[in-house]
Parts: structure tokens; sequence; C-alpha cells
């Protein structure tokens, strides 16, 4: 099956400064790529996607790139706000079923 | 109103005792799915069901189970409950139609469960 390996948190950042979350991934076949994000006291809802090959997935100033070669999809955003605080999960999703694999969560912190 | 709903949100109960937690949705996805999460360990699918007659199991089923009342409605169960199964524990949806690529999955809000 898939797996899928986080950089471990938490990571503590100052607002305004530049975020990387690092994501690798094995997976059967030509997997779909996830990032989900859990605030404080809620379910997890989707963040960005791609599906296939040097896709670039957005939103809300976030990207991640799909790296076949490297089998990486890591999270970026230049410029993270207080509100940015979370719990990240980084989710390929491959097979005939699509159910995608959660890693283990890295926890984002920022401070004002 | 919220999509996806989970009731109880909270739960206290003592070991051996059996525990139903039910989850509603309103999106009309025929796909639903039980995952438990544990600090440090991520999400982990128990269970999850493509349609009314279609239940699987997932990574960890064991001491669990479930039903499919309607497409709607998927209960969790746990039939005797055990401290270790002290949990956060989330339903989630998908849409079929849009298997594959778009298999966006939509999440309810958890239900907290802790077993003494």
């Amino acid at each position: 099956g898939d797996s899928v390996t986080q950089m471990e948190g938490p990571v503590t950042l100052s607002e305004e400064a530049f975020l990387t979350i690092n994501c690798t991934y094995t997976a059967t076949g030509y997997p779909s790529l996830f990032w989900y994000v859990q605030y404080p006291g809620e379910g997890l809802q989707l963040l960005l996607k791609a599906t296939k090959a040097d896709d670039k997935g957005s939103n809300k100033g976030f990207e991640a790139t799909y790296r076949k070669e490297t089998t990486s999809f890591h999270l970026e955003k230049g410029s993270v706000q207080v509100s940015d605080s979370a719990v990240y999960f980084c989710a390929p999703a491959s097979g005939g079923s699509y159910i995608p694999t959660f890693g283990r969560g890295t926890s984002l912190i920022v401070h004002p | 109103d919220a999509d996806v709903t989970q009731t109880p949100r909270n739960r206290i109960t003592k070991t051996g005792k059996r525990i139903m937690l039910e989850c509603s949705q309103t999106k009309g996805h025929d796909r639903m799915y039980w995952y438990r999460q544990d600090p440090g360990l991520g999400l982990r699918l128990i269970y999850y069901s493509f349609d009314v007659k279609d239940i699987n199991k997932g990574e960890i089923s064991d001491g669990y189970s479930v039903s499919r009342q309607a497409q709607a409605k998927f209960s969790l169960s746990l039939e005797s409950a055990i401290p270790n199964q002290t949990a956060l524990y989330f339903c989630a949806t998908s849409d079929p139609s849009k298997r594959g690529v778009y298999n966006e999955q939509f999440f309810g809000p958890g239900t907290r469960l802790t077993v003494l």
C-alpha cells in the first residue's frame, strides 16, 4: 500500500516567515496527491491537490508541486500568518479505490 | 448547516461498555469512511463503505464494527470499549462520480472518545 513521510513537528515560525513542510511518498501506480489542513477543534479539509507530474496545486497562498522523479510533494508558503497555525497532512491516493493514505501530520505554530 | 455531522461530539465511557458513534451527511455522497486520529500517528482508516451494501475493513478494524443504515448514515460501534480506543474519531465522505483524481474527502467535526 501507499506510505507517506512528513517532517516532524512542531514547526514554529514568526509571522511573515517562509514555510516548507516536506513530504515524500511511496505509492502504486500514479497517485493523486493532496494536502489537508486541520485547524484547532475541527475536522480535516482539503488545502490543495495535484493530479499529474509537475502540476502545482495552490490555495490560500500555499503551493505544492508534484515531483514524480523524487516522489515528493513539499508544501510551501512565502509568508505565514498566525491564522495558518494548524496541523497539515500530506496524503497520496492511488490504487483502484483512491482512498488517501494520511501522513502523521505536521503541526505549525505561527507567533505574532 | 454542516454537510457532515457526527454525534456525540464528546463521550466518556468505561471499559467494557458498548458505544456507538453516528455520522450523517447531506452531501449525497455514496462513499463514507471512519478514521481514528491519535497524537503522532495521523489518521488511520477503520472501515469504509462505497455504498449501502458495500462495507470494507480498513487498516485497524479489530474491535470495531460498522453499520450503513442508509446512503446518508454510517455508524461506528465499539462492542466492548477498551482504554486504547481513546482517540479522536472522524467520519468522512467522498463522491465516486469524481473517482480517482478528484476523490476529495469531506470530514465531520470529530468525536472525542475517552475510555476509562
